[in-house]
């Protein structure tokens, strides 16, 4: 059974390019969330998406958008980018069938914003 | 909105011997749980234990423990016989809400040394 898995697992960009991250939620879960986690700080939670539509967000600007299609497999894209974009963003996905709702992450995508 | 507070920026400790980290969270009552989760330098968030606001018992999962204490609002996790594979970061999370997102504390850095 495969667990969450994320795609790439590095990335370079420049600013002002546009970035896609990528991922695929554990074997059934339904719902994906996005972090983001700068150096030495803990996760930030993006945004969730459950049924393919976005059910929270947190305090980030609307150059962060998200997708989930069909599969539940998920999408971040991240417009205009800044040199703070620069961090490891992590995919966790769950379901709420779980009775205490545990997230499983995947192993990141760290993106560097030259 | 909640806030997960983890004050010890780092720790050392030998291997073999017990280790404590601390996390207070600063709502009446962390409904929806708490959990801990380890992040070696890969950058995968691995959950470990989790304890429920309404368990009448502190968890436990081999060698991880939770000592979890309502009237001080703390949920500090405990590491028997430390390994030296123990070294990472470690972080203590709770769910706000039901949804499932999560609100990470800032971690603690544990080493151990042979």
């Amino acid at each position: 059974d495969a667990g969450v898995t994320q795609s790439p697992t590095h990335l370079i960009k420049t600013r002002g390019q546009q970035v896609t991250l990528r991922c695929s939620p554990k074997s059934g879960h339904d719902t994906v969330s996005w972090y983001q986690q700068a150096l030495g700080q803990g996760p930030q939670f993006i945004f969730q998406y459950y049924e393919e539509e976005e059910r929270q967000r947190g305090n980030f600007p609307d150059r962060f958008s998200g997708h989930q299609f069909p599969n539940y497999s998920s999408e971040l894209n991240v417009n205009a980018l800044l040199l703070g974009d620069s961090a490891l963003y992590l995919c966790a996905s769950s379901s709420g069938q779980l009775p205490r709702n545990e997230q499983f992450f995947g192993p990141g995508t760290r993106l560097t914003v030259l | 909105a909640q806030k997960i507070t983890q004050t010890q920026p780092g720790m050392f400790v030998q291997e073999k011997e017990a280790v404590t980290l601390d996390c207070t969270y600063d709502t009446s009552d962390p409904s929806y749980g708490l959990f801990w989760y380890k992040q070696p330098s890969s950058g995968e968030m691995i959950f470990l234990i989790y304890q429920g606001s309404y368990d009448q018992q502190n968890a436990t999962e081999g060698r991880y423990s939770l000592n979890f204490q309502k009237a001080r609002k703390s949920a500090n996790l405990v590491i028997s016989a430390s390994q030296l594979g123990d070294s990472a970061m470690y972080f203590c999370a709770s769910p706000p809400d039901s949804w499932g997102k999560l609100q990470f504390g800032a971690g603690t850095q544990v080493v151990v040394t042979p």
